[in-house]
């Protein structure tokens, strides 16, 4: 069993919708949680950084950690056809910050 | 602000050879990392370097290896090539070595090896 699961999709939906983007783990010592997003071609961009659990909002972007329930996400609103791209969930320990483990990312379409 | 700088951007090299792949950080950022995504084990953790020094390798055979220099400025190596080590490899840059910062990576080196 791998330590992140993410569904890997494609998850279609039509441009204005709001997604919901989700990863699973199993490790618990993990502190640090992280959303990239990738481009064909290209290398993943941060977009969302947040510290054990909670809530944090950067735009469009609002990311959740439940550590009770060891389940992260990813909100976009007002998706635009401009968000089609795989998003990575990664994810670390405290004590071993500079390895990020990723989940397999979900391909994302925005329809216009 | 220069993002994370990888070179080349594409290679093919040839079964049994050799390949060096180079990253320059952000500029003040002292921590690099090395990734290697591929379709079927996605993104791994190859190696970490902070000042120069490896200080953490991911679970991967001994031909692979790299250096950081004084600049930050990292090197990666694989020697005797395989074909399966085809694969997109991806440099990564944070400030120190805290975990107060997420890496930005860069737009990653695509090995093919034929």
């Amino acid at each position: 069993q791998k330590e992140v699961e993410q569904d890997p999709g494609p998850l279609s939906v039509p441009e204005g919708a709001i997604v919901s983007l989700n990863c699973t783990y199993s490790n618990s010592a993990f502190q640090y949680f992280m959303w990239y997003r990738q481009y064909s071609r290209k290398g993943p961009e941060l977009l969302m950084y947040t510290y054990s659990s909670g809530n944090k909002e950067d735009g469009r972007f609002t990311a959740q950690v439940d550590k009770s329930s060891k389940y992260i996400s990813l909100f976009i609103r007002d998706s635009q056809p401009s968000d089609s791209a795989t998003y990575l969930c990664a994810m670390s320990r405290m004590d071993s910050s500079y390895k990020l483990i990723f989940g397999s990312g979900t391909r994302l379409l925005v329809r216009p | 602000k220069a993002g994370v700088t990888q070179t080349p951007r594409y290679l093919i090299k040839t079964r049994g050879q050799q390949v060096t792949l180079s990253c320059s950080p952000i500029s003040g950022h002292r921590s690099v990392s090395w990734y290697q995504q591929t379709p079927g084990q996605g993104l791994q953790f190859l190696f970490e370097y902070f000042s120069e020094t490896q200080r953490n390798k991911g679970n991967f055979p001994g031909r692979f290896s790299g250096r950081q220099f004084s600049n930050s400025r990292s090197e990666m190596n694989v020697s005797t090539l395989e074909l399966g080590d085809s694969a997109l490899y991806l440099c990564a840059s944070r400030p120190d070595s805290s975990g107060s910062y997420g890496y930005t990576f860069g737009s990653g080196t695509r090995l093919t090896v034929v």
